[in-house]
């Protein structure tokens, strides 16, 4: 059972475009919605996070928006580059009860030069 | 990678035979979690600890055990090896509590033939 719905599977955007991932959950424990970022050969790094109680969250290029009447929330990347090419997953934790992550499936980005 | 060590980088092994994966820390987290990741189904839960000699079960547990004897250190053990368990694993830490950021290790690539 997949908790957190994740689309699309692969994105190849242009250089200088806005890449968009979005995520959908069920469990509304969830409360915290972090996204990670992975390149080839590497181990997932934490790129930007939010709580439910924020609408959006920007850092640099990356935003998050989050809408928690309708349990979705989607990262933008804004000026993609090059090398924002990599897989990005989102993920969410009920940190009340067992503090562990359950990721998307994943989104392998392409930015094209 | 936050202080992470995955061994072995790479392992290939036969069916029925046991494997143990180890995961080092340095930065005294209290939590350490073990993850596959496979294509589609991007990483999934197979064990945790929440401190020294406390464990518990991830999502996709059967096949593997898991021991923490010390703060630094958690291993994974795939009793008798299947081919279902070719993957790559990745081990992760985290304070834990209100601490929620998980870093990742660099990965260990496990292929049984």
């Amino acid at each position: 059972q997949q908790q957190v719905k994740q689309s699309p599977q692969s994105l190849i955007v242009q250089k200088g475009g806005i890449s968009i991932i979005n995520c959908a959950y069920e469990n509304t424990a969830f409360d915290y919605f972090p996204w990670y970022q992975q390149f080839p050969g590497k181990g997932p790094a934490l790129l930007i996070a939010i709580r439910p109680d924020v609408s959006e969250k920007k850092e640099g290029r990356f935003t998050i928006s989050f809408n928690k009447s309708a349990k979705q929330f989607s990262l933008h990347i804004m000026d993609s580059q090059p090398g924002d090419s990599a897989t990005y997953f989102c993920a969410a934790i009920d940190g009340g009860a067992t503090n562990k992550l359950i990721f998307g499936t994943g989104t392998l980005l392409a930015v094209q030069p | 990678d936050a202080g992470i060590t995955q061994s072995p980088r790479h392992k290939v092994t036969e069916t029925g035979t046991p494997v143990t994966l180890r995961c080092h820390q340095t930065e005294n987290h209290r939590y350490m979690y073990w993850y596959r990741q496979d294509p589609g189904h991007g990483l999934r839960l197979i064990h945790y600890s929440y401190g020294v000699k406390d464990t518990d079960k991830g999502e996709v547990s059967d096949g593997y055990s898991v021991s923490r004897s010390k703060t630094e250190d958690f291993l994974l053990t795939l009793e008798s090896a299947t081919s279902s368990q070719t993957s790559v694993y990745f081990c992760a830490i985290s304070e834990g509590g209100s601490h929620y950021e998980q870093y990742f290790g660099p990965g260990t690539r496990l292929t049984v033939t």
